[in-house]
Order: C-alpha cells, then sequence, then structure tokens
C-alpha cells in the first residue's frame, strides 16, 4: 500500500519554463510534508518544507503548494535551470511526540532541457 | 562540520554471507533510519531508531538487523543475504521533537549479491 504516489516517473522541461512535480498522500495522519533531491551517487538533499497549517511555502525559485482536502501537494520550480534535473522524491511524515520518520513517495526524474 | 557518512559505499557480496553496511554520525541526533532505494518503489524504510538501545522495523524489515549501542552508529545487517537485497541503501539521521523532520542522508552504499 503506497503511502506517497508521484504518478510521474519522469518530466521533461525547457530551461526557463516553469516545473511542477506532484504528489498524492493517503494517510490522514501526515502533517509534515517535504521534498528532496537527488543527484545520481548522492544521498538525497533536503529541499523544501510544508507544515499542514498551512497551503504554501516559498523559498527562492522553489514554492510547495499542498491542498489538505485533496491529500495533494506540489513543487513548482520557476525558472527552470539545467542544475534542477535530478530525481526528486516527495516525503511525508506523522507529527508525533518525538516519533517521527519519512514515507517517500517513488520519485519523479526531472529533466531541464537547454 | 557535523555529517554523515556511510562505510563501504560499493559491496560486491556472495548469497548466504553476512554483510555489516557501515552508518556514523556527527550531528548527535537520536533518530537514524535505513532506507533502500528501489527503481519503482523509491525509498523504503527498512529499521529506525530513536536513540540508544531503541530499534524498529520498517516496512521491509525482513532478512534485516540493527541495533544501536550509541548515539553516532546505526549499523545494517544482512543476516543471510539474498539476491533480492541487491540495492542502494542511505542511512538517515534526524533530531527529535516536534519541530519537525528534516532528515539528512548519507551518500549511499551500492550493495550487489552475486
Amino acid at each position: 500500500d503506497q503511502q506517497v504516489k508521484q504518478n510521474s516517473p519522469s518530466l521533461s522541461v525547457q530551461e526557463g519554463r516553469i516545473s511542477i512535480l506532484n504528489c498524492d498522500y493517503t494517510n490522514s495522519m501526515f502533517d509534515y510534508f517535504l521534498w528532496y533531491k537527488k543527484y545520481p551517487a548522492e544521498g538525497p538533499t533536503f529541499l523544501i518544507s510544508i507544515s499542514s497549517i498551512k497551503d504554501k511555502n516559498e523559498d527562492g525559485r522553489f514554492t510547495v503548494f499542498l491542498n489538505k482536502s485533496a491529500k495533494h501537494l506540489s513543487l513548482h520550480i520557476v525558472p527552470s535551470q539545467p542544475g534542477d534535473s535530478a530525481v526528486y522524491f516527495c516525503a511525508a511524515s506523522p507529527i508525533i511526540q518525538g516519533a517521527q520518520k519519512l514515507v517517500f513517495g517513488q520519485g519523479t526524474r526531472l529533466t531541464i532541457n537547454p | 562540520d557535523a555529517e554523515i557518512t556511510q562505510s563501504p559505499r560499493h559491496k560486491i557480496t556472495e548469497t548466504g554471507r553476512q554483510v555489516t553496511l557501515a552508518c556514523h554520525q556527527t550531528w548527535n541526533h537520536n533518530n537514524m533510519f535505513w532506507y533502500r532505494q528501489d527503481l519503482g518503489h523509491g525509498l523504503r524504510l527498512i529499521h529506525y531508531s530513536y536513540g540508544v538501545q531503541d530499534t524498529n522495523k520498517g516496512e521491509v524489515s525482513d532478512g534485516y538487523s540493527v541495533s544501536r549501542s550509541n548515539t553516532e552508529d546505526l549499523p545494517l545487517t544482512l543476516e543471510s543475504a539474498a539476491s533480492s537485497q541487491t540495492s542502494v541503501y542511505f542511512c538517515a539521521s534526524s533530531e527529535s521533537g516536534d519541530r519537525g523532520t528534516e532528515a539528512f542522508f548519507g551518500q549511499g552504499t551500492r550493495l550487489t549479491v552475486v
């Protein structure tokens, strides 16, 4: 049972345009969401997060949107740059005192074309 | 700078052998995790620990064990390696508490079981 789903295995976007990566979740107990970026032969690195009390969080070119009623979140990258080419993982966590673990989606491979 | 390191980076072993993958973090984090990454599955949780002497099973724990004798280390042992355990393994750590669950990942260990 995949609790966090990224239904697009890959996405190709022109440099300078907007990249939109999507993620759906099923567990109502999730209330903290994160995006990680992964380059080949490296570990995932944290990109941006959002708490369930918000519906938007912005950090430079990266914005995450959360729609709790639809159990859907998305990551927007504007403008897209060649260095953004990587695999992006969506992750979710329930906030329980002292008991935190991340559940990841399958990942979306983003390719930015010059 | 604080970091999390995994060793070895690459390992080839034979079916039936016992293998131990090392993970060492200098963040002084209470939470530590082991994930495996496989195509189409994203990152799946194997085992996790919320502190010294605490260990818990994740979603794909069969055939794996961990021990936590100090804050810094969480070694992962494959008791009798199987070809299905060929994968890339990532160790991660995070702070405990209600601040959210950003986890820091190691660079990964690529394990091949032949």
